[in-house]
């Protein structure tokens, strides 16, 4: 569980375009994957998760995709707004322990 | 407000020193993480409790030690300080242990700069 890779670190659009954030884990017992925007000096928030039973979430305009075969799973904002500029996170969790393992963050600059 | 409180908000010390960071969960919250965020890191995962028991060990420091009490509040205390320890320490909290439909909730972090 501690192997969270994430990518890109920073991404810039253009307000309205889409933004898509990837990660890859190792632990194959992981079954739980949140994703976490903070903003400037602020606390994580959750913004979504996705569990290994399912294959895709959305909630309005974002939306999480999981392939627990590749051990990826991946962040789509659609029609970004300036107001989603911020640092998410993905993490990764097991099913016998409550920590998350966090990746590295992602700064995402939307332009308006 | 996720309903997780941590004070103090900021603490500025010198090297050497000890502090305490204080975490209240959320009502009905029995596990407590906590985890540092310095700018070349990222979130580190410390240590969780759960149920005034320590639950899992990540990357803390032995300078470093938490405990849960038994109204489930939690310390995490950092000894012998040193400019690096320099960070932002969260504390979160999740009604039980394990993940699989428990949702972990972030306090808004305790600001240390270690002088």
């Amino acid at each position: 569980g501690e192997n969270v890779e994430q990518h890109p670190s920073t991404l810039s659009v253009q307000e309205g375009d889409s933004a898509v954030i990837k990660c890859t884990y190792s632990d194959s017992a992981s079954n739980y994957f949140p994703w976490y925007k903070q903003e400037l000096g602020k606390r994580p928030q959750l913004i979504i998760d996705i569990r290994s039973n399912v294959g895709e979430k959305k909630d309005q305009r974002i939306a999480v995709t999981l392939n627990k075969t590749a051990k990826h799973f991946s962040l789509h904002i659609t029609e970004t707004q300036p107001e989603d500029s911020a640092v998410y996170f993905c993490a990764e969790g097991g099913s016998t322990l409550g920590r998350l393992y966090f990746g590295r963050g992602t700064q995402l600059t939307v332009w308006p | 407000d996720s309903g997780v409180t941590q004070t103090p908000k900021h603490l500025i010390t010198a090297t050497g020193q000890r502090v305490t960071l204080r975490c209240s969960p959320r009502s009905g919250d029995l596990s407590v993480y906590w985890y540092q965020q310095s700018l070349d890191q990222g979130l580190q995962f410390l240590i969780q409790y759960y149920n005034g028991e320590e639950r899992a060990k990540g990357n803390i420091l032995e300078r470093f030690s938490a405990q849960q009490f038994p109204d489930l509040h939690s310390e995490l205390n950092l000894s012998s300080l040193e400019l690096g320890d320099s960070a932002l320490y969260f504390c979160a909290s999740s009604v039980v242990a394990g993940t699989s439909g428990n949702t972990i909730y972030f306090g808004e972090g305790s600001w240390l700069t270690v002088v």
